[in-house]
């Protein structure tokens, strides 16, 4: 079964925050990605987190609490470019495992 | 700036043929993986490569093999190419745990 668990889709207006859930499974966990994917293009990287906290890169952020088996993305003055759909990722030994991604609308 | 490539964009095949869909990355990566994407499930992971000639099965590696003779280059084979096998096939590759670089896909269908 899926080990990720991500709403499916999430619709805020620009200049809003929104954030976006990630469950994961617990054995063998190494740390939990997020990726950017528009229509008809290639996943993109955007966050990594291995330790319980917040990263920050500019508009976006990304939190982990490793006692929930819980993350989230965090996104800030939405734009409307920011309209894409976002996977959160973890290893399981070799293994790379997208949750099935939740699909952002950013509407004016 | 790094790349993975996948040698086509788009792809349309007959049902039964052998498929090839070819990835190179330019990274020196030792980690490299299959992923089919369909709507409403997110991309599913088919096979994946530690090393060269290592190779372990995904989620979904029913109906597919794949090659890794050369650390650069991993290959997904599609047996004998079936209607269900119709989606969009992404590449990465990655070094790590943190960020894993993808291709920009192929798009197969199957008639």
């Amino acid at each position: 079964g899926q080990s990720l668990e991500q709403p499916s889709e999430v619709t805020a207006v620009e200049g809003a925050i929104v954030q976006i859930n990630c469950t994961y499974q617990t054995s063998g966990f190494y740390g939990l990605s997020w990726y950017q994917q528009h229509d008809g293009g290639a996943p993109t990287f955007l966050s990594y987190n291995a330790l319980d906290g917040l990263e920050e890169t500019g508009r976006f952020s990304s939190f982990l609490s490793r006692s929930d088996s819980y993350g989230y993305l965090l996104l800030q003055e939405l734009q409307m470019k920011d309209s894409a759909s976002y996977f959160c990722l973890e290893r399981l030994g070799g293994k790379l495992i997208f949750g099935q991604g939740t699909e952002l609308s950013v509407k004016p | 700036d790094v790349k993975v490539t996948q040698s086509s964009r788009y792809l349309v095949k007959r049902t039964g043929e052998k498929v090839f869909l070819e990835c190179v990355q330019d990274m020196d990566h030792e980690n490299m993986f299959w992923y089919r994407q369909d709507p409403g499930l997110g991309l599913r992971l088919i096979y994946f490569s530690y090393d060269v000639k290592m190779k372990e099965k995904g989620d979904i590696p029913e109906g597919y093999s794949v090659s890794r003779e050369k650390k650069e280059r991993f290959s997904l084979i599609l047996e004998s190419a079936s209607t269900n096998q119709t989606s969009m096939y992404l590449c990465a590759s990655t070094s790590g745990d943190t960020e894993a670089f993808f291709g920009q896909g192929t798009r197969l269908t199957v008639v």
